[in-house]
């Protein structure tokens, strides 16, 4: 079965610094990853989605995450933040279930607090 | 589009009552799913749907029954409510199943179970 972990429970920036959430895959072959980001009492948003066509892919509200192969990582990155980046963000794998049929595997989120 | 709605917002049960937590959307998709979050846990399958009149268990059934009688509707029936099922919960669908396909998410239901 394939997995995500998400290094950080919590990571705390200050407004207009970079930022960086981590997530390592396991899988046995090439993966489909996302990341998708979620407002405090809101449904899960998708930010951007590996698809295998480039390995630095660009998302919404200026984030983007690079996949390493060699690493087995997905880090998501924004150059600089903002008070409305501050959200829970959730790195997942899609995996086949059997047939044509794909099941998503969440990480257990990164808590981003951007600060004044 | 309305998206993925997902009615009550909020419900607090006695343990041992039931209830049905609404989802419906208006993307006409097939997929429909059911998870919950857990405090500090990813979101985890309860059951899913990849049509009318066809559904299937998936990481944490138990406790949980679902139906689909159309394409725009999803509930989740809980008959026995236990303390253990206080969660958050999330509908979500999509069109396909494919290993790239998005999945639409409600606001969700946070249930607690005194």
């Amino acid at each position: 079965a394939q997995s995500v972990t998400q290094l950080d429970s919590h990571v705390s920036v200050s407004e207009g610094t970079p930022v960086l959430l981590r997530c390592n895959y396991s899988s046995s072959y090439s993966p489909s990853l996302f990341w998708y980001v979620q407002h405090p009492n809101k449904g899960l948003q998708l930010l951007l989605k590996y698809t295998s066509a480039a390995t630095l892919v660009k998302g919404i509200n200026g984030f983007e995450a690079e996949f390493k192969k060699s690493e087995t990582s997905f880090h998501l990155t924004k150059p600089s933040a903002h008070m409305s980046d501050a959200a829970e963000y959730f790195c997942v794998v899609s995996e086949n279930s059997g047939g044509s049929n794909y099941k998503l595997t969440f990480g257990k989120g990164t808590l981003l607090t951007v600060n004044p | 589009n309305a998206g993925v709605t997902q009615t009550p917002k909020f419900r607090i049960l006695k343990i041992g009552q039931s209830m049905t937590l609404q989802c419906t959307q208006d993307m006409n998709h097939n997929y429909m799913y059911w998870y919950r979050q857990d405090p500090g846990m990813g979101l985890k399958l309860i059951y899913y749907s990849v049509g009318a009149g066809i559904t299937d268990k998936g990481e944490v059934p138990n406790g949980y029954n679902v139906s689909r009688s159309t394409t725009e509707d999803f509930p989740l029936r809980l008959e026995l409510a236990a303390p253990s099922q206080t969660s958050v919960y999330f509908c979500a669908s999509s069109y396909g199943t494919g290993a790239y396909n998005e999945q639409f998410f409600g606001p969700g239901t946070r249930l607690t179970v005194l």
